[in-house]
Order: structure tokens, then C-alpha cells, then sequence
């Protein structure tokens, strides 16, 4: 079973500069997130899907960020303008069982650095 | 908001010995979850638990949820190299959906 792909996984930019990242989950995934990563910290939800629909986006600062899933499967994330501390690791995952149970099955990561 | 928050954030464990670590959240969950992290990988699903005072084992892991579903713990035994990474915890509310990742531990063995 493949897993879930992220692309790129290295990207160096300028602030104000935009970016965007590419998910594809697990096959038969429903659910799809993603999470930012700062250095040194858990990582933290910034979007929820179920489908193509949007679940919990509370964390996500919308006046830059934007996120969508067309068809209900893969999901790009977009950043517009970037700012320093935008530099994370953006995780993308994907999990199985609807509702409040399931694991998460990890990408390996998109690094961005906002210089 | 939900909170979760995990003590120590660094451990530094001999090789051989035992340690703990320790998820607290503000809010009462219906279930939670063990992700491990190796240094520049990705969390890695351990375990779920879901009952109150529940306690599961994976070989020298034991996981433990407590009675009130507030806090959990990860006990590892006889800590080997293979050990070193970062163990998140992560809750979900018990009427949401939302999985909220504490902190991490940090995990360094000493050979």
C-alpha cells in the first residue's frame, strides 16, 4: 500500500513570495489534514477535511493561508504572502475511519524555509 | 482551547534503564493516541486508547490512559538506542473530532 505523498519536500523562499504544497493521501483515505510543524514543537492542525469538505479550519490563518481538496482526494496548501514565521515543516496526513477514531498515516513532510 | 501538554520535554535515559513520560490535557478526551518521531522523520502511529484506566503493552512499551481520560502515560523498560526520538501524545475532545498533538518528549539515549 503506497503511502501518503507530499511534494516538494524542500523549499527555500523570500517573504512576501508565495508557495504551495501538494498531498496525495492513502488511497480510500476520507480524511485529510494539515498540520504545521515549527522546530522543536508538536505538530498543529491547520485543516481538516472529510472528503472534500472542510471539517475544522479554526487554526488556519486564513488571511494568508488557503487550503482545498477537489474530488476528495488529493489537497493542495497554499501559502500567500509568506512570512518568516511561516518556516515549518507542513505535514499532510490521512486517516481511514471517520469520525472520532483512526490513526493518522503521515507524509514524509514539505521543509519550508522563509527567508 | 483545547490543551495538551507532555512533561519532561527532554529525557536523557542510560541505555538499559526505565523512564516515563507524561501527557496531561484540559479537557476531557474521548480518546488518545502515541505518535513516535525519529530525528527528521515523521510521527509514526504506536497506539490508540480509548476506556478510561485502560492499559495496553507493545514489548518494552506500556501505555496507560487514566481513569478520569484527562492524562496518559508511555513507561518504556529497559531503554534501547532504537528508542531515541520524539513520542507526541495527541487527544481528541470528547464531542469533537479534532486530534490536538501535545509537545513531545524528547528522547536521547546515553549508550
Amino acid at each position: 500500500e503506497a503511502g501518503v505523498a507530499q511534494s516538494p519536500r524542500y523549499k527555500i523562499i523570500e517573504k512576501r513570495q508565495s508557495v504551495a504544497f501538494w498531498c496525495n493521501p492513502i488511497s480510500g483515505h476520507a480524511t485529510l489534514y494539515w498540520y504545521q510543524q515549527i522546530l522543536g514543537q508538536g505538530p498543529k492542525l491547520l485543516i481538516q477535511f472529510q472528503n472534500n469538505g472542510v471539517v475544522d479550519d479554526s487554526q488556519l490563518p486564513k488571511d494568508r493561508f488557503s487550503a482545498e481538496r477537489l474530488k476528495g482526494v488529493d489537497s493542495t496548501l497554499k501559502i500567500q504572502p509568506a512570512k518568516l514565521e511561516d518556516s515549518a515543516v507542513y505535514l499532510c496526513a490521512s486517516s481511514k475511519v471517520k469520525g472520532s477514531t483512526g490513526e493518522l498515516f503521515f507524509g514524509e513532510g514539505s521543509r519550508l524555509t522563509v527567508l | 482551547g483545547q490543551q495538551v501538554m507532555q512533561i519532561p520535554q527532554y529525557q536523557h535515559v542510560q541505555e538499559g534503564e526505565d523512564f516515563t513520560t507524561y501527557c496531561n490535557s484540559s479537557t476531557t478526551l474521548s480518546n488518545i493516541q502515541w505518535y513516535k518521531q525519529r530525528p527528521g522523520g515523521h510521527p509514526v502511529f504506536l497506539i490508540q486508547l480509548v476506556k478510561s484506566g485502560e492499559v495496553k503493552k507493545q514489548k518494552r512499551l506500556t501505555f496507560q490512559f487514566g481513569e478520569a481520560k484527562k492524562n496518559s502515560s508511555l513507561h518504556i523498560t529497559a531503554t534501547q538506542t532504537t528508542d531515541v526520538g520524539t513520542y507526541f501524545c495527541a487527544g481528541r475532545k470528547a464531542a469533537g473530532n479534532k486530534l490536538t498533538f501535545g509537545g513531545g518528549t524528547r528522547v536521547l539515549v546515553k549508550p
